[in-house]
């Protein structure tokens, strides 16, 4: 157990549905941060979030949407889905300054649209 | 804007043989990370280095770091058929206007390893 927690593992849906997936990053952790992967597009990042505000965008779609909460659990909301958006969503987290062993990653949500 | 790449990424090779993995990277940085991923499942920390010169070893597995030619190499020696995986390298990078810190990625090599 990394200490990321994903929730849920796998989620099956239909295109046009929306989804939220759910990190609880590692305790102590202050900064969260959202990658998505395909088997075409390789390691993605999406967007990054520091006590509860938005420090960067990657390659984050418009129908996608990210915040972080008060407690510092993150939620990433995917809607209008498209078949093109089945993936791996993995949350990281990490302190401020990367030391150690930079980003715990969770699990990932292992989303498919059908 | 700093850019990480890695080379090869697909290797396939036997059992008992010796093979490294090319991590370069465009901009200073003062740290790398090494990650291992099997199929479906997350990504797992192996190294962390931190200085130039650095050399950190576990198993089969070696990587290595040099600073001023901003290359690391993740060495394999004598593998085995559990060392099949995809390898990342990632760098220490900035986001300059808030101060902050981030991993940047490389496409990470997928190694294959038949008995």
């Amino acid at each position: 157990d990394s200490g990321v927690t994903q929730t849920p593992k796998h989620l099956i849906t239909a295109t046009g549905q929306r989804v939220t997936l759910r990190c609880s990053p590692r305790s102590g952790d202050l900064s969260v941060y959202w990658y998505q992967q395909s088997l075409d597009q390789g390691l993605q990042f999406l967007i990054q979030y520091y006590n509860g505000e938005e420090r960067a965008k990657g390659n984050i779609l418009e129908r996608f949407s990210a915040q972080q909460f008060p407690d510092l659990h993150s939620e990433l909301n995917l809607s209008s889905l498209e078949l093109g958006d089945s993936a791996l969503y993995f949350c990281a987290s990490s302190p401020r300054s990367l030391t150690g062993y930079g980003y715990t990653f969770g699990s990932g949500t292992r989303l498919t649209v059908v | 804007e700093l850019k990480v790449e890695q080379n090869p990424l697909f290797l396939s090779m036997q059992e008992g043989k010796n093979y490294t993995i090319y991590c370069n990277y465009s901009t200073t940085s003062d740290r790398l990370y090494w990650y291992r991923q099997d199929p479906g499942k997350s990504l797992e920390s192996l190294f962390v280095l931190l200085s130039n010169g650095a050399v950190k070893q576990e198993g089969r597995l070696m990587a290595s770091l040099d600073t001023k030619a901003r290359l690391s190499t993740l060495h394999i020696t004598a593998a085995v058929h559990d060392l099949s995986a995809t390898y990342f390298c990632a760098v220490v990078g900035w986001i300059t206007i808030q101060g902050a810190q981030k991993l940047v990625f490389g496409q990470g090599t997928r190694l294959t390893i038949n008995p």
